[in-house]
């Protein structure tokens, strides 16, 4: 069985602050996505990565991909009380067809 | 486009009932499926579908039936309730089943079994 930890599972920052969730597993992934989800709805997507190393930048976050497609990170810098949100990191597995989440982690930026 | 539409939005269901939640999607997406959400454990897959006719099972299939007769339906069949059942389901579709897909996520449905 594929699984991803997620860590931290709880964070509660102030506004302006930087902060790094992590993504890790002992399995391969063939691609590794990031999901925001807001109370009451479904997760939204933010970025697929697929190559080892591969770095990408949505405004104040940056994602990246482990070189060995075993784990990844996500980073924000100078948080903002509209990033307040659960984030979830995904797997895809190499043989296609099935998503492995992580456990989320809950992001409370105060102002 | 109304994206994923998933009904209803609340269900309250004592043990031994049996349910359907409905999915449905308008873009044509050949990918489609179905996930539970609880506490603490993130998502986890209960079926998936590559197509119309073709179903599979994920990591916590037991208890829940699918089927998947047209390209833009999807519902899961909860056979006999148990309380180990309440969650939040959320059902998802993509363009293909391709690894890397951006998954479209419904609103989801908050059951209860009482």
């Amino acid at each position: 069985t594929q699984l991803l930890e997620q860590s931290p599972q709880f964070l509660s920052i102030q506004e302006g602050e930087n902060l790094t969730v992590y993504c890790n597993s002992s399995s391969v992934f063939s691609s590794l996505q990031w999901y925001r989800q807001e109370p009451g709805e479904g997760p939204v997507l933010l970025v697929t990565v697929v190559t080892g190393g591969e770095v990408k930048k949505l405004k104040r976050l940056t994602f990246q991909f482990g070189d060995a497609r075993k784990d990844s990170s996500l980073h924000i810098t100078a948080a903002q009380p509209g990033d307040t949100g659960l984030y979830l990191c995904a797997g895809g597995t190499l043989e296609g067809g099935k998503l492995i989440f992580g456990q989320g982690t809950e992001l409370s930026v105060k102002p | 486009n109304a994206g994923v539409t998933q009904t209803p939005k609340f269900q309250v269901l004592k043990t031994g009932q049996s349910m359907t939640l409905q999915c449905a999607q308008d873009m044509n997406h050949e990918y489609m499926s179905w996930y539970r959400q609880d506490p603490g454990m993130g998502l986890r897959l209960i079926h998936y579908s590559v197509g119309a006719g073709i179903t599979d099972q994920g990591e916590v299939p037991n208890g829940y039936n699918v089927s998947r007769s047209t390209t833009e339906d999807f519902p899961l069949r909860l056979l006999s309730a148990a309380p180990s059942q309440t969650s939040v389901y959320f059902c998802a579709s993509s363009y293909s089943w391709t690894s890397g897909e951006k998954l479209f996520f419904g609103s989801g449905t908050q059951l209860s079994v009482l």
